[in-house]
């Protein structure tokens, strides 16, 4: 089925880094827009990146820039987000999400099932 | 970007209407047709349920329906359900990337 799998999770120290993965299937990665998406435990959704269908452009929120990158490999129909000088507070479901346009519409009509990063020492 | 405001919690009996604000400022809501609503069940990813202020996904039920004004947009369930209670999430283009609100929670009586 369409559908989208992270991974990539775990239980890290803060100051380390870390690379989550959104592998695709059955439908055209390379057609769409994709972002990813948190959530602290008990807490909101937060933006945190996106990315254009070709991986040419992509735009990180400010709350995280410098030090969270978002690329993709579309012959492998994959999302990444590395993220690095983790912090107590990037403590978080992690969910990459499709955008339903190439460049982005900015919404997001399908989403993966989410993986957990925990910050701790 | 600030958040979206939404409010913590709202209630409603099974048949009954309710509606769920979320507001926002002229750079967010008011400056763009891209509000969407997101369902979200506990421990499960959220669901698309309105895209560009009105249009419902294929599938979501009618039930579910988006409006605007000014910089406060609104999600009407008419008909409540027993299924529908859930957490809900608006979110927009604000320029600079996306904003979310706080989400609300739906409990049906």
């Amino acid at each position: 089925q369409v559908q989208l799998v992270e991974s990539g999770g775990g239980l890290v120290q803060p100051g380390t880094s870390l690379r989550l993965s959104c592998e695709a299937s059955l439908f055209t990665f390379s057609d769409h827009a994709m972002h990813w998406v948190r959530q602290a435990p008990g807490k909101g959704l937060e933006w945190l990146a996106i990315i254009s269908y070709d991986g040419r452009n992509s735009y990180i929120a400010e709350s995280v820039q410098g030090r969270f990158t978002v690329s993709r490999d579309n012959s492998k129909n994959t999302l990444y987000l590395q993220m690095n000088s983790l912090r107590l507070d990037d403590t978080a479901v992690y969910y990459c999400a499709r955008d339903p346009h190439s460049g982005g519409w900015w919404y997001f009509d399908l989403w993966g099932r989410g993986t957990l990063v925990t910050v701790s020492s | 970007q600030s958040a979206l405001t939404q409010a913590a919690s709202v209630s409603g009996s099974p048949g009954q209407s309710i509606t769920i604000s979320c507001t926002g400022t002229n750079t967010d809501v008011g400056g763009y047709a891209l509000v969407s609503w997101y369902q979200q069940y506990p421990g499960k990813a959220p669901k698309l349920i309105i895209y560009e202020v009105t249009k419902r996904p294929s599938g979501v039920s009618r039930r579910f329906s988006g409006s605007k004004s000014g910089n406060t947009a609104s999600l009407t369930i008419s008909g409540l359900q027993a299924e529908d209670e859930a957490d809900y999430y608006c979110s927009t283009y604000a320029g600079t990337g996306v904003v979310f609100g706080g989400g609300t929670t739906l409990t049906v009586l």
